[in-house]
């Protein structure tokens, strides 16, 4: 298995462009995550799916969307990129909503 | 990230030595914790993980201890070897899962 897999590993936008940050798992999983982590600080959880069709926010949701139309997919969409947007993403996934399997991250700089 | 334990506390050990990584949690209504590790550049890997129905869980080298009446939880780590160099998190679960800020540990010979 791949376990979890994002696209692109590194990314720089001008402000007002806009992005999709792709994820994909092959395990299964019917719980899927985006989190932003900013330098020295923990993560936060952006948006979450517990399936196919399902979404929901989380702590930090606005300035981006989401869709699961898969089990496979999740991507996270940035509409209007903002300067403070500059973060490294992780997709996560879990068969329960526990213990979480990460992607590599996607560092997002935004000028 | 590489940027990620910037500014975080940080624990450093000598080699062959215990480390105890500790974490305050928030919310007493979180039923279920879990320990991160991560590496410099790379996603965050699961450790280990204990319900709140236990206040001990032991793995290979790593034992968790949670403290309900305190709210807190520490990682310990028997014999800290170089690979153990790294960002730990703790995380609680009520709803969601929230993580705390990390502590980075250092390990040298």
């Amino acid at each position: 298995n791949a376990g979890v897999t994002q696209t692109p590993k590194f990314r720089i936008l001008k402000i007002g462009q806009s992005m999709t940050l792709q994820c994909t798992q092959d395990m299964n999983h019917n719980y899927m995550y985006w989190y932003r982590q900013d330098p020295g600080m923990g993560l936060k959880l952006i948006y979450y799916s517990v399936g196919a069709g399902i979404t929901d926010k989380g702590e930090v949701p606005n300035g981006y969307n989401v869709s699961r139309s898969t089990t496979e997919d999740f991507p996270l969409r940035l509409e209007l990129a903002a300067p403070s947007q500059t973060s490294v993403y992780f997709c996560a996934s879990s068969y329960s909503h526990n213990e979480q399997y990460f992607g590599p991250g996607t560092r997002l700089t935004v000028t | 990230g590489e940027n990620v334990g910037l500014h975080l506390p940080t624990l450093s050990v000598q080699e062959g030595d215990n480390s105890i990584i500790n974490c305050a949690y928030s919310n007493s209504a979180s039923d279920y914790f879990i320990w991160y590790k991560q590496e410099s550049g790379k996603g965050p890997q699961f450790i280990i993980d204990i319900r709140s129905n236990m206040d001990k869980r032991q793995g290979q080298r790593v034992t968790v201890l949670l403290n309900k009446t305190v709210k807190h939880l520490s990682l310990q780590i028997a014999a800290t070897q170089p690979g153990d160099s790294a960002v730990y998190f703790c995380a609680e679960q009520a709803d969601k899962l929230i993580f705390g800020t990390g502590t980075r540990l250092q390990v040298f010979p």
